[in-house]
C-alpha cells in the first residue's frame, strides 16, 4: 500500500517557467490537499478537493491550479513561477470530510525558483 | 477566527529526561486537535488526535496530550526522551475540512 505519492522530490525552477507537481493516492480517499511549507509558518492549505470535479481554494491558492478529474490524482500546476513560491510542498488526503479525519501527507516536494 | 500558537520554536531536552511542547490555540468552534511529527525530509506523520472523547490523550511512542479547554491549551508531553525523537512538531486546528489551522512548529532537540 504505497499511501500518498508525490513527484518530483526535488525540483529548480527558473522565474516564469510552468510546471506540475504531482499527487496520487491509492486510499480511495475522497478529500485531497496541498499545504505549502515555510520555515516558522507552519503548513499553509493552497488548494483541496472534496472529490472528483470538486476544488476549492484554501489560504494561500494565488498563483496555482488545481484540477481532480479521478479520485487518485490532485496535480497542483505552477502557471509562471516566481521565487515566492520556493517552498516545501505537501500533498494530504483523508478518507472523509469529517473534521476529525486525519490527514495522510506524500513526503513533500521541494521546489527551488530562482 | 482560528489561530494556533506554539509558544516554543525550539526546544532542547536530555535524553531520558521529560518533554514538554506546548500549544495554545483559537477557535469560536469547538475544535479537533493534533499532533503531527515531521522528522527531517520526511513527511508528516500523525502523533495523536483530539476530538472531544477524553481530555487525556494517548499517542504513539510514548507521547501524551491535555485538553484543557479553561486555558485553550494542547501540550504534549512525554516523560523521559529518545534520542528518535529530535523532530519538528505541529499543532493543528480543525473545524471542518476546509479549515485547518497548522502551528508554526517547534523543533525538538535531544542531547546525549
Amino acid at each position: 500500500n504505497a499511501g500518498v505519492t508525490q513527484t518530483p522530490k526535488f525540483q529548480v525552477l527558473k522565474t516564469g517557467q510552468s510546471m506540475t507537481l504531482q499527487c496520487a493516492q491509492d486510499m480511495n480517499h475522497e478529500y485531497m490537499s496541498w499545504y505549502r511549507q515555510d520555515p516558522g509558518m507552519g503548513l499553509r492549505l493552497i488548494h483541496y478537493s472534496v472529490g472528483a470535479g470538486i476544488t476549492d481554494q484554501g489560504e494561500v491558492p494565488n498563483g496555482y491550479n488545481v484540477s481532480r478529474s479521478t479520485t487518485e490524482d490532485f496535480p497542483l500546476r505552477l502557471l509562471s513561477a516566481a521565487p515566492s513560491q520556493t517552498s516545501v510542498y505537501f500533498c494530504a488526503s483523508t478518507l472523509g470530510v469529517g473534521f476529525n479525519e486525519k490527514l495522510f501527507f506524500g513526503s513533500g516536494t521541494q521546489l527551488s525558483v530562482l | 477566527a482560528q489561530s494556533v500558537t506554539q509558544l516554543d520554536s525550539h526546544v532542547s531536552v536530555s535524553e531520558g529526561t521529560p518533554v514538554l511542547l506546548r500549544c495554545n490555540y483559537s477557535s469560536s468552534y469547538s475544535p479537533s486537535l493534533f499532533w503531527y511529527v515531521q522528522h527531517p525530509n520526511k513527511g508528516l506523520q500523525l502523533l495523536l488526535k483530539y476530538t472531544s472523547a477524553a481530555t487525556l490523550v494517548k499517542g504513539i511512542n510514548g507521547f501524551e496530550a491535555e485538553f484543557k479547554k479553561s486555558e485553550t491549551s494542547f501540550h504534549l508531553t512525554k516523560p523521559s526522551a529518545h534520542m528518535s525523537d529530535a523532530a519538528e512538531y505541529f499543532c493543528v486546528v480543525k473545524t471542518s475540512y476546509d479549515k485547518v489551522i497548522f502551528g508554526p512548529g517547534t523543533s525538538l532537540s535531544v542531547i546525549p
